[in-house]
């Protein structure tokens, strides 16, 4: 069964270092997400993408974060200067079709990135 | 600020039993509405999803939702201690979604 993937499961980094963080969604799917999960809280939008460019993105994705597709495969969430506050499991999403009426329209996860900013 | 509440729980139930699972949200013109599993540690995994107004049954599972009250539920019957874990409630608008913080499920052999 196709499966989003993630690397690296864990990232160490020290506060002001960039990160890249990788996702491969499953290979029909059009919509890409990045959710954030500090630990023991909720679930957090960050930001989704379709055609190549940002559809939406929360309060949270401010200048210090970035995405893109380099390829026709991966997909990738950049921290340009980490923050202690940017610990948290950051999972990749990836969904087939779009519109709330559509079907096809869940949102599969992947296994995500624990990154741990020291 | 669109907002989806849920009861934190922890929500115990003997195995067997049905555990009952609530969520608001807020943004009335919301249309689509999921259910996902996360044990400790992993990803939220997809359970069901819903979009109207009324029952969806799959399985041990139903999920109703109530447009009108902005309400969405899911029913779990026959628990198994192998339920235990933090369902979340989500709310897909067209190009995101919100969660829920989750209710904890503790299901007791």
């Amino acid at each position: 069964e196709p499966e989003v993937t993630q690397t690296p499961s864990h990232q160490v980094t020290q506060m002001g270092q960039e990160v890249i963080l990788r996702c491969v969604p499953i290979s029909n799917h059009l919509y890409f997400y990045w959710y954030r999960q500090i630990l023991g809280q909720k679930v957090e939008f960050l930001v989704s993408f379709y055609n190549n460019e940002i559809s939406e993105k929360s309060e949270i994705f401010d200048d210090q974060f970035s995405v893109e597709r380099p390829d026709g495969s991966n997909f990738t969430l950049k921290i340009r200067s980490t923050k202690l506050e940017d610990s948290a499991m950051y999972f990749c999403a990836s969904r087939r079709s779009g519109g709330a009426f559509y079907s096809y329209n869940e949102q599969f996860f992947g296994p995500g990135t624990r990154l741990t900013v020291l | 600020q669109k907002e989806v509440e849920q009861n934190s729980g922890p929500l115990s139930v003997p195995e067997g039993a049905i555990a009952s699972l609530n969520c608001t949200y807020s943004d009335r013109g919301s249309q689509s509405f999921f259910w996902y599993r996360q044990y400790s540690g992993k990803s939220p995994e997809l359970i069901m999803f819903i979009y109207s107004n009324g029952d969806k049954e799959d399985g041990r599972f139903t999920a109703q939702l109530n447009k009108a009250s902005q309400y969405v539920s899911l029913l779990i019957r026959d628990s198994q201690p192998s339920d235990s874990a933090t369902y979340l409630c989500a709310v897909n608008e067209a190009h995101d979604m919100r969660f829920g913080a989750g209710t904890r499920l503790t299901v007791k052999p």
